[in-house]
């Protein structure tokens, strides 16, 4: 489905461990998103990719890391893990070129912190 | 800065019923706008869009119009459907400008036979 997968799809873990998210694109595009969905908050935008190692922070960036290495994989890691991050984490690519532009999201990953 | 603001949710609608979810914006520079439909565990899918004034994007029954005057892009469909119901977000991009794209809040739309 448009080229971008999340995993896993599902974590529960125990607070002040290290997670790591991965998105996973097979569409060559420059910008990736990570989001995450909160009720009553909608998106918020944590970090954001325009390149291979380049990576700036959203509004919502603390607790939070990512790495880009490669440009079809964003690795989003909280650094040790609370229960105020408990949620469902969204990303995201940009579409390139006027005929597709636009976001692709992936399908998400719901992650618990106990 | 950007801004989207949507209605305030939820809707709830009969089925057969008219839909319009109010979407306006503030954007400097010539944003793109879309509507993404989110249904229940799912990720956001592209509904529709339109890139330029005046421009309207359709898809599966549903419409919306850029109206640079107005600053909006309602969403609309004649006739909804129980499948229909899931939460609906308005979003703009600005061409050669910020890669960051701008969210409402979502609208919740629900339908009942």
């Amino acid at each position: 489905d448009a080229g971008i997968t999340q995993s896993p799809r599902h974590k529960v873990t125990e607070t002040g461990t290290p997670v790591t998210l991965r998105c996973h694109q097979t569409e060559n595009h420059r910008y990736m998103y990570w989001y995450r969905q909160d009720p009553g908050h909608g998106l918020r935008l944590i970090h954001y990719s325009y390149g291979v190692k380049d990576t700036d922070k959203g509004e919502v960036s603390d607790g939070y890391s990512v790495s880009r290495s490669k440009t079809e994989d964003f690795l989003l890691t909280l650094e040790s893990a609370t229960s105020s991050q408990t949620s469902v984490y969204f990303c995201a690519i940009r579409g390139q070129g006027k005929d597709n532009y636009g976001y692709t999201f992936g399908s998400g990953t719901r992650l618990t912190v106990v | 800065g950007n801004s989207v603001t949507q209605m305030e949710g939820p809707v709830t609608l009969s089925e057969e019923a008219f839909l319009t979810i109010n979407c306006t914006y503030t954007a400097t520079g010539y944003p793109s706008l879309f509507w993404y439909v989110q249904y229940p565990g799912e990720g956001l899918q592209l509904l529709l869009k339109a890139t330029k004034a005046d421009d309207k994007g359709s898809n599966k029954g549903f419409e919306a119009t850029y109206r640079k005057e107005t600053t909006s892009f309602h969403l609309e469909k004649g006739s909804v459907q129980v499948s229909d119901s899931a939460v609906y977000f308005c979003a703009l991009g600005i061409t050669g400008g910020s890669y960051i794209p701008t969210f409402g809040r979502g609208t919740s739309l629900i339908v009942h036979p």
